[in-house]
């Protein structure tokens, strides 16, 4: 069936560097694949999303990059700030159709 | 603001009891969907529904159920709840159209602890 595999499942990075989240999907028919951050004890919240006409998106410090061919796609956060650390979900859709297929989850820690 | 809530926000059960989450919405999506969120395993759909008259099960559906009361609300129940149900339940919302058509809003969830 549908499969998001994201890795790592935790990730500790010191303020200021950057990190890295990478997924894979096996649908080749998702076309959307969109990033939610769940802070602690709260909600996840996109915070970006990229559809697979488009190789990449930035939204100031944080990217998306993604790779049709290989199925891949990838978060991309500079400059990293304690406010950014967090649960990040990666998921993948296909817009024509009804269900959103979420990653595992990582966990980033940002050290001041 | 338009938002998407849930109550309880806890609850502590004992096993075989019946449990209803509640869900409700100002936002006016027609989409709605349950999810469970249990570490390491991310976000696993349970139940989903497009309008009031349209329910589908997701990848976990067994040992729950669902009823869409209207268009705003739709309410998860476990018939005779398990420990290994024991988790924290998201509701979410998305629109059919417009720029964020396909985007999750999600409630603020609810912790659930079966003993």
């Amino acid at each position: 069936g549908e499969n998001v595999e994201q890795h790592p499942s935790t990730l500790s990075v010191q303020e200021g560097d950057s990190a890295v989240i990478k997924c894979t999907y096996s649908d080749s028919a998702s076309n959307y694949f969109p990033w939610y951050k769940q802070e602690l004890g709260k909600r996840p919240q996109l915070i970006i999303d990229i559809r697979s006409n488009v190789g990449e998106k930035k939204d100031q410090r944080i990217a998306v990059t993604l790779n049709k061919t290989a199925k891949h796609f990838s978060l991309h956060i500079t400059e990293t700030q304690p406010e950014d650390s967090a649960v990040y979900f990666c998921a993948a859709k296909n817009t024509g159709g009804f269900k959103t297929i979420f990653g595992a989850g990582t966990r980033l820690f940002v050290k001041a | 603001d338009a938002d998407v809530t849930q109550t309880p926000r806890n609850r502590i059960t004992k096993t075989g009891k019946r449990i209803m989450l509640e869900c409700s919405q100002t936002k006016g999506h027609d989409r709605m969907y349950w999810y469970r969120q249990d570490p390491g395993l991310g976000l696993r759909l349970i139940y989903y529904s497009f309008d009031v008259k349209d329910i589908n099960k997701g990848e976990i559906s067994d040992g729950y159920s669902v009823s869409r009361q209207a268009q705003a609300k739709f309410s998860l129940s476990l018939e005779s709840a398990i420990p290994n149900q024991t988790a924290l339940y998201f509701c979410a919302t998305s629109d059919l159209s417009g720029s964020s058509y396909n985007e999750q809003f999600f409630g603020p969830g609810t912790r659930l602890t079966v003993l």
